[in-house]
């Protein structure tokens, strides 16, 4: 147990809707990190936040936006589904934002759209 | 970030130990070496890190050689639970994101 929790685990949903994952970091963690697997294109960055603020962006769509919140929690914001956009969804936490402070994955949100 | 090259695939037998060849020749002297593993669609698990020197902590292994092109995770004795994907990250220390290869999809047999 990383101590990095997502919800929900899994969600299935149609094209065109939208949806949001959660993420509660681990105690005490300011930066939260969101990553995409798909089978196509592997586990691919998305997007990071360190306390409340944006710190980094990677390939993430027009259509997907994130936020952190004031305590700490992160959502994932997800609109305009896709059948291309089935994947999973994982976020990590650390204390920092440097790379050797080790990330901590959570367990992941399973997303099929069909 | 410097790109690395790691086998796609390899074995290892149960109680042996299981070396993870990665190369990265294109790497610049202060980027890291980050191992991270994935076991079956959990969320990647951090192994270990290197910048120069040779790293062991409870669960592995790190050599890199002197030259800094290329590394081995070295899992002493290899379980069946160590079956899963090993990743060779290389980036620098103020890098903001993990950036994955493909990795190498390490199967730990009976």
């Amino acid at each position: 147990d990383s101590g990095v929790t997502q919800t929900p685990k899994h969600l299935i949903t149609a094209t065109g809707q939208r949806v949001t994952l959660r993420c509660s970091p681990r105690s005490g963690d300011l930066s939260v990190y969101w990553y995409q697997q798909s089978l196509d294109q592997g586990l691919q960055f998305l997007i990071q936040y360190y306390n409340g603020e944006e710190r980094a962006k990677g390939n993430i769509l027009e259509r997907f936006s994130a936020q952190q919140f004031p305590d700490l929690h992160s959502e994932l914001n997800l609109s305009s589904l896709e059948l291309g956009d089935s994947a999973l969804y994982f976020c990590a936490s650390s204390p920092g934002t440097v790379l050797t402070d080790t990330q901590y994955f959570g367990p992941g949100t399973r997303l099929t759209v069909l | 970030d410097a790109k690395t090259t790691q086998p796609p695939s390899m074995d290892c037998a149960e109680g042996r130990a299981a070396n993870l060849p990665c190369n990265h020749s294109t790497i610049s002297g202060n980027e890291y070496v980050y191992w991270y593993r994935q076991i079956h669609s959990q969320g990647p698990q951090y192994i270990i890190h290197g910048l120069k020197n040779n790293e062991t902590n409870e669960m592995a292994s790190l050599i890199i050689t002197e030259d800094r092109k290329s590394s081995t995770l070295i899992l002493p004795h290899a379980t069946l639970r160590d079956t899963a994907v090993y990743y060779c990250i290389v980036s620098h220390n103020a890098g903001n994101m993990l950036t994955f290869g493909g990795g190498t999809r390490l199967m730990v047999k009976p």
